[in-house]
């Protein structure tokens, strides 16, 4: 098993460029996440999606969007990179049990470290 | 929504010495995990302990889920313990983690 697996490992845009962050999981686990990690601080939540065909905003989803594309992918997109988005991007997915609302153990991918200038 | 807070941010040992870090918690959660991010950036999942005691070698975690707290103990710490811990906290109803800003520790030789 990969585990997740994220494309591509760094990145340079210039302001205004756009790109798509890529996510894999092969673990068969109904969601996934991306995150957010800026220097000297903890990972937010950019969106989720708890299982195929939806998507939530998670703590700063402003400038970004996603697309479920299937079961395994689960992809994040920047439409017009700003400078504020110079960030490390983590992917993450887990399995969570609709009953008893709980989930097992959340994975990481092994990041994207994203430059805009 | 639920606040996390790690202590303490940083920590200096020499190797073979023990530790005691600790994450807190502000509700109820239903998920709580440990990582160990290490000097390469890569997230490594330590343990997932919503409640109770687990021991993995030379590390163990508590998690005291009615006074909101847990600790992470770091027994006979090597070099390459070094990195920043990170306790994270779910208790939402999509599963979303809530990360702490971390213990950032150094293990000396």
């Amino acid at each position: 098993n990969a585990g997740v697996t994220q494309t591509p490992k760094f990145q340079v845009l210039k302001t205004g460029q756009s790109m798509t962050l890529q996510c894999a999981q092969d673990m068969n686990h109904n969601s996934m996440y991306w995150y957010r990690q800026d220097p000297g601080m903890g990972l937010r939540l950019i969106y989720y999606s708890a299982s195929e065909g939806t998507t939530d905003k998670g703590e700063v989803p402003n400038g970004y969007n996603v697309s479920r594309l299937n079961k395994r992918e689960f992809s994040l997109r920047l439409e017009s990179a700003a400078p504020s988005q110079t960030s490390v991007y983590f992917c993450a997915s887990s399995y969570y049990r609709t009953s008893g609302t709980s989930t097992d153990t959340q994975y990481f991918g092994p990041g994207t470290r994203l430059t805009v200038l | 929504g639920i606040q996390v807070e790690q202590s303490p941010p940083d920590l200096i040992l020499q190797e073979g010495a023990n530790s005691t870090l600790r994450c807190n918690f502000s509700d109820s959660v239903n998920n709580l995990q440990w990582f160990h991010q290490n000097p390469w950036g890569q997230l490594i999942n330590l343990f997932y302990i919503p409640s109770g005691t687990k021991q993995n070698g030379r590390l163990s975690a508590t998690t005291v889920a009615t006074e909101r707290y847990s600790l992470l103990y770091i027994s006979s710490s090597q070099t390459t313990d070094s990195g920043v811990y990170f306790c994270a906290v779910s208790g939402g109803s999509q599963g979303n983690l809530i990360f702490g800003k971390g213990t950032k520790l150094s293990v000396k030789p």
